[in-house]
């Protein structure tokens, strides 16, 4: 079973330019996260998807970033205009609905100059 | 959501037992304990969760304690690979959407 799928893996870009990131989750899958994880931290979640419905983003800094989810597949995640503390390993998850275990995907490492 | 507290690092010998601890002393009687870990530069992944019985899959066993306030993962035979950062992570049941908190976790260290 293939698992949760990102790109990219590395993106470095200076401060005020945009950036997105790409999340496939396994199949089947109607729940999907993002988290941003900062250096020597635990990840935290930013935005919960239930198929294409936000279920969460009470963490998502909403002036700029955003996330989609079309089709309720697969997912994207933009920061515009970007900050020096932006940087982090953005990861992507996903789970079967109830009490199951979320599947993580490799991350993106993004680093803002 | 209850916090957990889990010791900042820990060794263990390759081919020993890991037993890592975890206190969630607030822990409410409708919150699974979850664990997950993380290698060097890969996401997390799931280890194990339970409710209050002991569990046991192919990765480790979690025995939760009778009062619920407390859980310890274990490794059975540790090896090099094992070396990561595990969580302990309570979750609501009630929370159908799964939402997990990490905390800094236990930086495991597994030693020849």
């Amino acid at each position: 079973e293939a698992g949760v799928a990102q790109s990219p893996r590395y993106k470095i870009i200076e401060k005020r330019q945009s950036v997105a990131f790409w999340c496939n989750p396994i199949s089947g899958h109607a729940t999907l996260y993002w988290y941003q994880q900062i250096l020597g931290q635990g990840p935290k979640l930013l935005i919960q998807f239930q198929n294409n419905g936000v279920v969460d983003d009470s963490q998502l800094p909403k002036d700029r970033f955003s996330a989609e989810r079309l089709k309720g597949v697969d997912s994207t995640l933009k920061i515009q205009p970007a900050k020096l503390e932006d940087s982090a390993v953005y990861l992507c998850a996903s789970s079967l609905e109830g009490a199951g275990g979320q599947f993580f995907g490799p991350g993106t490492r993004l680093t803002v100059l | 959501d209850a916090k957990t507290t889990q010791p900042t690092s820990m060794d263990c010998a390759e081919g020993r037992a890991a037993n890592l601890p975890c206190n969630h002393s607030t822990i409410s009687g409708n919150e699974y304990v979850y664990w997950y870990r993380q290698i060097h530069s890969q996401g997390p992944q799931y280890i194990i969760h339970g409710l209050k019985n002991n569990e046991t899959n192919e990765m480790a066993s979690l025995i939760i304690t009778e009062d619920r306030k407390s859980s310890t993962l274990i490794l059975p035979h540790a090896t090099l690979r094992d070396t990561a950062v595990y969580y302990c992570i309570v979750r609501l049941t009630t929370d159908s959407w799964g939402k997990l908190q990490f905390g800094a976790g236990t930086q495991v260290v597994v030693t020849p």
